[in-house]
């Protein structure tokens, strides 16, 4: 089945040393999305790759940062992780041309900062 | 910034019974969609509207786009224990960017057998 793939499920970091999230997709979707979530919140846009064009949200912080090196993957570093950064962070794909922001998630990486 | 009033913030309920909750805005949406997310998961789709007055539904979930294009309402019938969880509104407004998805806050949802 088509999907969106977040590894790892569970992450723990020490603050202040650096983590990589990983995302993959089988859906072939040109947009993809990195929101932070934390506990009884809404999902927070934290930033979005429309192909290899990366939008950042005004209100991200520079601590966080994203990469895609082709279509299936995309990965989010958060440089010198703070306690208040412990989070649920979930990757999405929508794919434009049809209905544009119906977006995927992927069930999402739970981070622990000690 | 824009923000979706989602409504109520949580519910408890007796298994068998209807459930409504509804989202509005205070500006003009062009799509609006229905989110279930269980705890430690990440939302899953369950209805996608696009057009003003559109009525979807899907197994015991109905939406509707209301025609003013500032609200929309999910209705799940004849609860079940596996309704529980966590269920997003989440919208485009008019004339918004591709990233542009405003989400309400969650109603949660309690089932008792």
């Amino acid at each position: 089945d088509a999907m969106v793939i977040q590894n790892p499920r569970y992450q723990v970091t020490q603050f202040g040393k650096p983590v990589t999230l990983s995302c993959s997709q089988t859906l072939n979707h040109n947009v993809m999305y990195w929101y932070q979530q934390k506990s009884s919140q809404a999902p927070k846009l934290l930033f979005h790759y429309y192909d290899k064009d990366f939008n950042n949200e005004a209100d991200t912080p520079d601590n966080f940062q994203s990469r895609r090196p082709n279509t299936s993957f995309c990965f989010l570093d958060i440089r010198s992780p703070g306690l208040g950064d412990a989070a649920m962070y979930l990757c999405a794909t929508s794919k434009p041309g049809g209905p544009v922001v119906t977006q995927y998630f992927g069930p999402g990486t739970r981070l622990t900062v000690l | 910034g824009q923000q979706l009033n989602q409504s109520p913030q949580s519910m408890f309920i007796q298994e068998g019974e209807d459930v409504s909750m509804n989202c509005t805005s205070s500006s003009i949406f062009n799509t609006w969609l229905w989110y279930k997310q269980d705890p430690g998961e990440g939302p899953v789709l369950l209805i996608a509207l696009y057009k003003a007055g559109e009525l979807t539904s899907n197994g015991r979930l109905t939406a509707q786009f209301g025609i003013t294009r500032k609200d929309s309402f999910l209705n799940i019938s004849a609860s079940i224990p596996s309704d529980v969880g966590i269920y997003f509104c989440a919208g485009r407004p008019l004339g918004g960017s591709q990233g542009n998805l405003i989400f309400g806050k969650g109603t949660k949802l309690s089932v008792k057998p």
